[in-house]
């Protein structure tokens, strides 16, 4: 089992550009979510589904958008890059939710956006 | 809104010191998680607890949960250099599925 992989592993954006982050995971989890991390801060929750063809918004969505046409696949978009955007983007999943349920991480994204 | 806190922010330590690190809800929280990054690494699940008063150990670690279940803590014991990396713990949100992370305790170990 892979686990959870994340694609690309590192990308720079130019302001106003757009790009698609991938992530996957061969568990059969329901739950999948995205993160930002960034340095004093933790992990912000920016969307998460909570099974295929759902998504909902997390703590920071503005700026993002999400997609769960498959359930092993969560994608983020990001429509206009800005460099408030710079950050690692973690993808987890998890077999269930309400917080009670071990969450896998994949390795990141590190996104620089000049 | 729902905030989870964690102190210290950054912790130095001679190897085979001890460490702590505190974690601090301000609502309730049924269950309590706690995560390890490693520098450069993703964050691995470490344990949960539940219960008021729970107290785990797993090997030099030992995390406690409050009566109250709004703080929990994180004992390394006699540390190593191992044991670097950033300490998160993390509790459900008010809204529903929603799990909210705490900033992270920042371990360094002197050899």
């Amino acid at each position: 089992n892979a686990g959870v992989t994340q694609t690309p592993k590192f990308r720079v954006l130019k302001t106003g550009q757009s790009m698609t982050l991938l992530c996957a995971q061969d568990m059969n989890h329901e739950y999948m979510y995205w993160y930002r991390q960034d340095p004093g801060m933790g992990l912000r929750l920016i969307h998460y589904s909570v099974g295929e063809g759902t998504t909902a918004k997390g703590e920071v969505p503005d700026g993002y958008n999400v997609s769960r046409l498959k359930k092993q696949n969560f994608l983020l978009g990001l429509e206009s890059a800005a460099p408030s955007q710079t950050s690692v983007y973690f993808c987890a999943s998890s077999s269930g939710g309400q917080g009670f349920y071990e969450q896998y991480f994949g390795p990141g994204t590190r996104l620089t956006v000049t | 809104g729902q905030q989870v806190m964690q102190i210290p922010q950054y912790q130095h330590v001679q190897e085979g010191e001890d460490f702590t690190t505190y974690c601090n809800s301000s609502t309730t929280l049924s269950n309590i998680q706690w995560y390890k990054q490693r520098p450069g690494g993703h964050p691995v699940f470490l344990i949960q607890l539940v219960k008021s008063g729970e107290v785990k150990k797993q090997k030099r670690l030992t995390f406690q949960f409050g009566e109250a279940k709004k703080n929990s803590s994180l004992h390394i014991t006699a540390t190593q250099t191992t044991d670097v990396g950033t300490y998160f713990c993390a509790g459900p949100g008010t809204s529903y599925d929603k799990v909210i992370f705490g900033p992270g305790t920042s371990l360094s170990v002197i050899p």
